[in-house]
């Protein structure tokens, strides 16, 4: 069974550049989450779907970031304009309602440094 | 601000003892309770989950919760050097559509040979 997927796996990009993540969660899970991870601020919660509904955003940083769900198995996380202070480690975890604990499976990020 | 506290560490032990990772949160509602393990440029894996109190074995992993005091450990027997990672304790909450994680810093684990 394929697990989490993300894409880029690594992005390098210039300020003020746009920037898209893209993550597909595990087949049959219907909660996808995106988190950011930094050593200074440690795994973050940007935003979480359900069912391919925004449920909560209040994680997101600033108007630049912006997050979609066109359906169950695409989701995109994307900043624009980008500026150095985004550069993080970027992950999508995704989890199904079936499992009444919440267990979140993490993909593999996306390294995104910003010059 | 619902907060999930951890020693950052680096916590060192040597190979073969038992280590000891802590955690404490703050909301009283919290309902289950994680440790990811995380090798440097990885993703956070799964390792462990417990929802009552007491403990939960898992081969060299024992989780420990106390819901009264607020506070999950994860205790790792027989310590090797393929345990040196950091630990992430995640705690979860909420109902429906609206349950998440949230996670602590995590403690850096060295075992030494």
């Amino acid at each position: 069974d394929a697990g989490v997927i993300q894409s880029p796996r690594h992005e390098v990009t210039e300020m003020g550049q746009e920037v898209t993540l893209r993550c597909k969660p595990i087949s049959g899970h219907n909660s996808l989450f995106w988190y950011r991870q930094t050593m200074m601020r440690g795994l973050e919660l940007l935003i979480y779907f359900n069912n391919n509904v925004p449920i909560d955003d209040s994680g997101m940083p600033e108007d630049r970031f912006s997050a979609k769900m066109p359906n169950a198995s695409f989701s995109t996380l994307k900043i624009q304009p980008s500026e150095p202070r985004d550069s993080a480690v970027y992950f999508c975890a995704s989890s199904t309602d079936r499992d009444l604990l919440g267990t979140q499976y993490f993909g593999p990020g996306t390294r995104l440094l910003v010059l | 601000q619902k907060e999930v506290e951890q020693n950052s560490g680096p916590l060192s032990v040597p190979e073969g003892a038992i280590a000891s990772l802590n955690c404490t949160y703050s909301d009283r509602g919290s309902q289950s309770f994680f440790w990811y393990r995380q090798y440097s440029g990885k993703s956070p894996e799964l390792i462990m989950f417990i929802y009552s109190n007491g403990d939960k074995e898992d081969g060299r992993f024992t989780a420990q919760l106390n819901k009264a005091s607020q506070y999950v450990s994860l205790l790792i027997r027989d310590s090797q050097p393929s345990d040196s990672a950091t630990y992430l304790c995640a705690v979860g909450m909420g109902g429906g559509s609206n349950y998440k994680l949230t996670f602590g810093k995590g403690t850096l684990l060295t075992v030494n040979p």
